[in-house]
């Protein structure tokens, strides 16, 4: 497609069940970033996945938070047993390079967890 | 002290005057970014700027590397200019996100 696309757009699940979010970056970036964005809170970087190399992991909260990406292209955003304060948007970024050019976002997912 | 700091955090203004939001970086960086975040939270790529000046419009986005600051101007601004402009500077693989400016453009 054109840009970064998400799906959902919107999840609404009950606490204690897992949860999987879906990124389909632009053809040919080698660069995929996820983000997250509590109610009123700045954007809080996840998880980093740069061509075949190991991601960068570093941002995610808990080890009930993985991604991972198939063929370098598609990645979906796993948290299992999700909790009240897991309520965000999470977002999704692509890049053709990483860190030195244009930075191109989907529209999120508005995950909420009652 | 964070990466990347932004002023001011919020700014009103009324129709038609001139915009600056400044962001300044503690350590050196590959490039900085842009952005801007609607209400309904979708994120848009403005400018990445590694020197000089960019002007897209009525925006136009300036670095200066050796001070490690940038601004973002906003010409004959309109009510639909009013967002949260962020900023966020490359480091190595990582975007560095500032706090955000939000920026409400009264008609």
């Amino acid at each position: 497609g054109a840009g970064v696309s998400q799906s959902p757009s919107n999840k609404v699940t009950e606490k204690g069940k897992d949860v999987e979010l879906r990124c389909d970056p632009i053809s040919g970036h080698t660069a995929l970033y996820w983000y997250r964005q509590s109610l009123g809170q700045g954007l809080e970087f996840l998880i980093y996945f740069q061509g075949n190399s190991a991601p960068d992991k570093s941002g995610l909260p808990s080890d009930r938070f993985s991604a991972e990406r198939t063929g370098g292209s598609v990645s979906t955003l796993t948290i299992q047993r999700t909790q009240q304060e897991d309520s965000a948007v999470y977002l999704c970024a692509s890049s053709l390079h990483p860190g030195n050019t244009e930075a191109f976002f989907g529209q999120g997912t508005r995950l909420t967890v009652v | 002290k964070n990466e990347v700091e932004q002023s001011p955090q919020n700014l009103t203004a009324q129709e038609g005057e001139f915009i600056t939001i400044n962001c300044s970086y503690s350590v050196g960086i590959s490039a900085l970014h842009w952005l801007q975040q609607h209400p309904g939270g979708g994120i848009v790529s403005l400018f990445m700027l590694s020197s000089g000046k960019k002007k897209h419009g009525r925006l136009i986005a300036t670095i200066n590397i050796q001070e490690k600051h940038s601004s973002l101007h906003i010409t004959a601004s309109h009510p639909r200019d009013s967002a949260v402009y962020i900023c966020a500077k490359a480091s190595n693989y990582q975007l560095i996100w500032g706090a955000g400016t939000k920026l409400i453009i009264k008609p």
